[in-house]
């Protein structure tokens, strides 16, 4: 499968743990992008890398979040401090130049 | 900021009835994207509309981006099971490489 590949797919931690989520992109896409979704609503953007440069970050980044792409393939997203509010799907796009965004299956994150 | 709005939230259709998602943005837009979650799925790529008015079709599909570039729509003629789901619109603007999402359109097809 040479598909955006998400791991772990559910992950259930305490609030005040810290958590991270990997994302392997489409292995000749150069972009990277974490959207987080909720029920009901359409993923929201959280921050794009562009090879291993990280170039825009959401508002909805607090200081707890980081995300890295240190080779340019791979990516992980930590978040620090799990709130209950932090409960969501956390997703993983890949593209290249054409923009069109190639979405992975998810990391379902539950804060107790 | 950008925002794209979707209407309508909900959708029942009968098993053959025509079926219409639109979508609004509050900047033009330089592409708009369309893309299909099915229940505890994830969003996949329908298509892309990068010109004014452009209308694009994908078999039972008709995809409308307006002459503003700021407006789109989503058509199914006949709609079947299969086509249950979430339909969601992506705007990108500008410079800016993230999509920002509609809230979607849940349709539901009753057999």
């Amino acid at each position: 499968d040479t598909g955006v590949s998400q791991d772990p797919r559910h992950k259930i931690t305490k609030r005040g743990q810290n958590v991270t989520f990997r994302c392997d992109p489409i292995s000749e896409h150069n972009r990277l992008y974490w959207y987080r979704q909720t029920l009901g609503q359409g993923p929201e953007f959280l921050t794009y890398f562009q090879n291993e440069a990280q170039l825009e970050k959401s508002r909805l980044l607090s200081d707890r979040f980081s995300a890295e792409r240190p080779k340019g393939s791979f990516s992980t997203l930590e978040i620090q401090r799990t709130e209950q509010g932090d409960s969501a799907m956390y997703l993983c796009a890949s593209s290249l130049v054409v923009d069109t965004q190639y979405f992975g299956p998810g990391t379902r994150l539950t804060v107790l | 900021g950008q925002q794209v709005m979707q209407i309508p939230q909900y959708q029942h259709v009968q098993e053959g009835e025509d079926f219409t998602t639109y979508c609004n943005s509050s900047t033009t837009l330089s592409n708009i994207q369309w893309y299909k979650q099915r229940p505890g799925g994830h969003p996949v790529f329908l298509i892309q509309l990068v010109k004014s008015g452009e209308v694009k079709k994908q078999k039972r599909l008709t995809f409308q981006f307006g002459e503003a570039k700021k407006n789109s729509s989503l058509h199914i003629t006949a709609t079947q099971t299969t086509d249950v789901g979430t339909y969601f619109c992506a705007g990108q603007g500008g410079s800016a490489r993230q999509l920002t999402f509609g809230s979607g359109t849940q349709l539901t097809v009753l057999p």
